[in-house]
């Protein structure tokens, strides 16, 4: 069965420090990960996925097959980085599997 | 485009009582889905649709129907409502061709 583990329910970092949010996964086929967020008062909405190799305000993230992680990574947080991350696995069809989140904040 | 759109908002129910929650989209996507968020479990499927005339259950469907006779529309039926199914209900889309889920606003139901 899959699994994605997001060992961090709450993430505290002042502004200009960088910031990693940590994702495991577990899944017998081959994986394809995402990174989706949800700031205050918006909707969830995709910020990464690890096919597209982008950086996206900042973020990056790396599929690593060895360690089955996907860690999402920023060298300076921002004050507007806060909010909920989710890690996410595309499984059958278009579902996805997504881990408990990460609630991240950056203090001024 | 309005994207994905849920109503109501929010809703209380009665255990006991029935309810449909709307789901609806205008971007002509194939796949559709929903999930509930619930304190320290994240988002989990509840059933999903990848065409009209559709369904298939996901990861916690027990209590909840759904059908899909249009494409633009994905509305969840609670049958029967316990105080279990108190949670925020997010339906999603997304088209063939695509790798991004696009997400409605939710809708937070209270079961009491």
């Amino acid at each position: 069965a899959q699994r994605v583990t997001q060992p961090e329910k709450l993430l505290s970092v002042f502004k200009g420090a960088p910031v990693e949010l940590k994702c495991n996964y577990s899944y017998s086929g081959s994986p394809e990960l995402f990174w989706y967020v949800q700031y205050s008062r918006q909707r969830l909405q995709l910020l990464l996925r690890h096919i597209s190799r982008e950086s996206i305000k900042g973020f990056t993230a790396d599929l690593n097959k060895g360690e089955t992680s996907f860690h999402l990574k920023k060298p300076f947080a921002q004050e507007e980085d806060s909010a909920m991350y989710y890690c996410a696995l595309k499984t059958g069809a278009n579902n996805l599997f997504f881990g408990t989140g990460t609630r991240l904040t950056v203090i001024p | 485009n309005a994207g994905v759109t849920q109503t109501p908002k929010f809703q209380v129910l009665k255990t006991g009582q029935s309810m449909t929650l709307q789901c609806a989209q205008d971007m002509n996507h194939e796949y559709m889905s929903w999930y509930r968020q619930d304190p320290g479990m994240g988002l989990r499927l509840i059933h999903y649709s990848v065409g009209a005339g559709i369904t298939d259950q996901g990861e916690v469907p027990n209590g909840y129907n759904v059908s899909r006779s249009t494409t633009e529309d994905f509305p969840l039926r609670l049958l029967s409502a316990a105080p279990s199914q108190t949670s925020v209900y997010f339906c999603a889309s997304q088209d063939a061709g695509e790798e991004t889920q696009y997400f409605g606003p939710g809708t937070r139901l209270l079961v009491l």
